[in-house]
């Protein structure tokens, strides 16, 4: 069974400050998605990787896909309250409709 | 504006009631998805749809079924409700990805907020 795990799962921090979620699996994955849920919502696509090494930059978010295509990051530069959320990975193998989803990590951005 | 509805944002239901939940998306996607998502677990996927009258387990399908007669439709059906279905559904739809291809973006509903009883 593929996993996905992510850490931290809960993180309050101020504004201003930088933090880093990860993302990491045993498994390979041709793609890789970050989601952002806010409550009483579903998830809202973020960004797509799907070349190891690859970066994408949203803004003050960074995203980046392990080399080997298990892991990946999202570092956020400067937070601000309107990050905070649920923030989800997920990994999908080439040619299959399936995403396997992370366990998601809890952001709370304090003014 | 693409949309995907789901029927109830709450729903109470006792125990070994049957329940319907419905989804519908207006983007015309092949693939459409139903999950529940509980503190801690993540998303798990109970089933999915890649075509009319096409249905898949996920990994999560006992207690569940599906139906999907038209392509915008997609609907989960708790045959006999029990207190440990109590989660959060969503619904989620796309296109279908292709032989090869990945990356393909999940569109998702507000989810409806199950409690058994």
């Amino acid at each position: 069974t593929q996993l996905l795990e992510q850490s931290p799962q809960f993180l309050s921090i101020q504004e201003g400050e930088n933090l880093t979620v990860y993302c990491n699996s045993s498994s390979v994955f041709s793609s890789l998605q970050w989601y952002r849920q806010e409550p009483g919502e579903g998830p809202v696509l973020l960004v797509t990787v799907v070349t190891g090494g690859e970066v994408k930059k949203l803004k003050r978010l960074t995203f980046q896909f392990g080399d080997a295509r298990k892991d990946s990051s999202l570092h956020i530069t400067a937070a601000q309250p309107g990050d905070t959320g649920l923030y989800l990975c997920a990994g999908a193998s080439s040619g299959t409709y399936k995403y396997i989803f992370g366990t998601g990590t809890r952001l709370k951005v304090l003014a | 504006d693409v949309k995907v509805t789901q029927s109830s944002r709450y729903l109470v239901k006792r125990t070994g009631e049957k329940v319907f939940l419905e989804c519908v998306q207006d983007m015309d996607h092949e693939n459409m998805f139903w999950y529940r998502q509980d503190p801690g677990l993540g998303l798990r996927l109970i089933y999915f749809s890649y075509d009319v009258k096409m249905k898949e387990k996920g990994d999560i399908p006992e207690g569940y079924s599906v139906s999907r007669e038209k392509k915008e439709r997609f609907s989960l059906i708790l045959e006999s409700a029990s207190t440990n279905q109590t989660s959060m559904y969503l619904c989620a739809s796309s296109l279908s990805p292709g032989l090869g291809a990945s990356g393909y973006e999940q569109y998702f509903g507000p989810g409806t907020r199950l409690t058994v009883t």
